[in-house]
């Protein structure tokens, strides 16, 4: 089953404590993001990543750090986080970014409350 | 900043009733999408479009881009209470980065039986 999977799910946390969230996919999709969703904002992309090794910054990126030594996993890193990133992330990914080939699967979310 | 203007933020109707929603932007698209996303999951593609004119149907959902690649409309008939949940488009702007998406703020769709 086409699957990505992010964890956890939920998370609380305190500022200043490092935290990583984990984002596999199981499809070999070259492009992988992370996304940010607020009340009143809507979905907001933080990184993205187009292949192996390649990655860029969205539209908030501050505070935010990824990586993408594989081509399965794509983890979001909070090095120091802070209240104001409390929100509700996801992870997606594709085989093309913005192809009509492009299907984009999202995973099911993370929670983080940063206090 | 590009942005992505969607219109109603909030639309409650009855069953059986037809909609619209719209996006639109001041800038061009090279390709643009809708999602359908319902509480506590991630958003899932519904359709997407890139080139201008172009029109989707699947179902009771027809989709439409603009001539120009700068806005679109979603088109819902005969609504039924599955519909409900909140509809996003989102698209990747001309001679910018494939890799960026741009999400509208989404709109909010409650059909009552």
């Amino acid at each position: 089953e086409a699957q990505v999977t992010q964890n956890p799910r939920y998370l609380i946390t305190v500022t200043g404590k490092k935290l990583t969230v984990t984002c596999s996919q199981n499809m070999n999709h070259e492009y992988m993001s992370w996304y940010r969703q607020d009340p009143g904002l809507g979905l907001r992309q933080i990184y993205y990543s187009m292949n192996v090794e390649v990655t860029d910054k969205g539209d908030v990126p501050e505070g935010y750090k990824v990586s993408r030594k594989e081509k399965r996993n794509f983890p979001l890193i909070l090095e120091s986080p802070s209240p104001n990133q409390t929100s509700l992330y996801f992870c997606a990914s594709s085989f093309l970014a913005g192809t009509t080939k492009n299907i984009q699967y999202f995973g099911a979310g993370t929670r983080l409350s940063v206090l | 900043t590009q942005l992505l203007e969607q219109s109603p933020q909030f639309l409650s109707i009855q069953e059986g009733e037809n909609l619209t929603v719209y996006c639109n932007s001041s800038s061009v698209f090279s390709s643009l999408q809708w999602y359908r996303q319902e509480p506590g999951e991630g958003p899932v593609l519904l359709v997407t479009v890139v080139t201008g004119g172009e029109v989707k149907k699947l179902k009771r959902l027809t989709f439409q881009f603009g001539d120009a690649r700068k806005d679109s409309s979603l088109h819902i008939t005969a609504a039924q209470p599955g519909d409900t949940g909140l509809y996003l488009c989102a698209g990747v702007f001309y001679g910018g980065s494939q890799g960026n998406l741009i999400f509208g703020k989404g709109t909010k769709l409650s059909v009552k039986p």
